[in-house]
């Protein structure tokens, strides 16, 4: 069965730091990849997924995340943090993606706090 | 984008009694919904897929019998835990997928419930 590593459990960042979130998965075949968050007190959305293409893919709220397929890794990027990216951030895989298969497997979470 | 709905957002009970959850899309069909428990600073765990007029699927180590799920209409599936104890005390989450051509484009979360047992 396919898992999801999320490496680092809490980021503190200052606003206007660059953040970088990894998240690696293990699963030798196709793959849809997922980032979504989830900001205090509200339910899980969706941030940006890349399922083919540009493995650079941008996001909502300048958020970006980068597919490298030899090292198994979907990392989420923002140049420039704002208090308001306070949340916890899931990487989730799809794998093998395909009629029916509707499943996502996600990883432990990244809490992200940013000070003013 | 599409809404999930849950009800109750939060609920209380007592250890021993059964407590339902219901998970709604409001403006989508979903023939499949994805029930989830969250524990605290860990992942989304998947129990089990419902699926609208058949047989839920459940994950390995999550008992049937315990978490009943119902998949009564294209917009509403029900978790009861039956016979709740301390232990069953979580974040609970659904979740229906939005498909394209046949592949998987997001799913959509409902909000959450939080069951505390006593």
């Amino acid at each position: 069965a396919q898992s999801v590593s999320q490496h680092n459990h809490h980021v503190i960042l200052s606003e206007a730091a660059s953040l970088e979130l990894g998240c690696n998965y293990s699963y030798g075949g196709t793959v849809n990849l997922f980032w979504y968050v989830q900001y205090p007190g509200q339910h899980l959305q969706l941030l940006l997924k890349y399922f083919s293409g540009d493995p650079l893919v941008k996001g909502i709220k300048g958020f970006e995340a980068e597919f490298i397929k030899s090292k198994f890794s979907f990392n989420l990027r923002k140049p420039s943090v704002q208090w308001s990216d306070t949340a916890e951030y899931f990487c989730a895989v799809n794998a093998p993606p395909g009629a029916g298969s509707y499943q996502l497997t996600f990883g432990k979470g990244t809490k992200l706090s940013v000070i003013p | 984008g599409a809404v999930v709905s849950q009800h109750p957002s939060w609920v209380i009970c007592k250890s021993g009694t059964s407590v339902k959850i219901e998970c709604r899309s409001l403006d989508f069909q979903a023939t499949t919904m994805f029930w989830y428990r969250q524990f605290p600073k860990q992942s989304l765990m998947l129990m089990a897929t419902s699926n609208e007029g058949s047989k839920a699927t459940y994950e390995q180590g999550v008992e049937k019998d315990k978490f009943l799920i119902n998949h009564a209409s294209l917009t509403l599936s029900t978790l009861t835990v039956t016979s709740a104890h301390p232990e069953d005390s979580s974040f609970y989450i659904c979740s229906a997928p939005s498909e394209h051509a046949g592949v998987l484009d997001t799913q959509y979360f409902g909000p959450g419930t939080r069951l505390t047992v006593l």
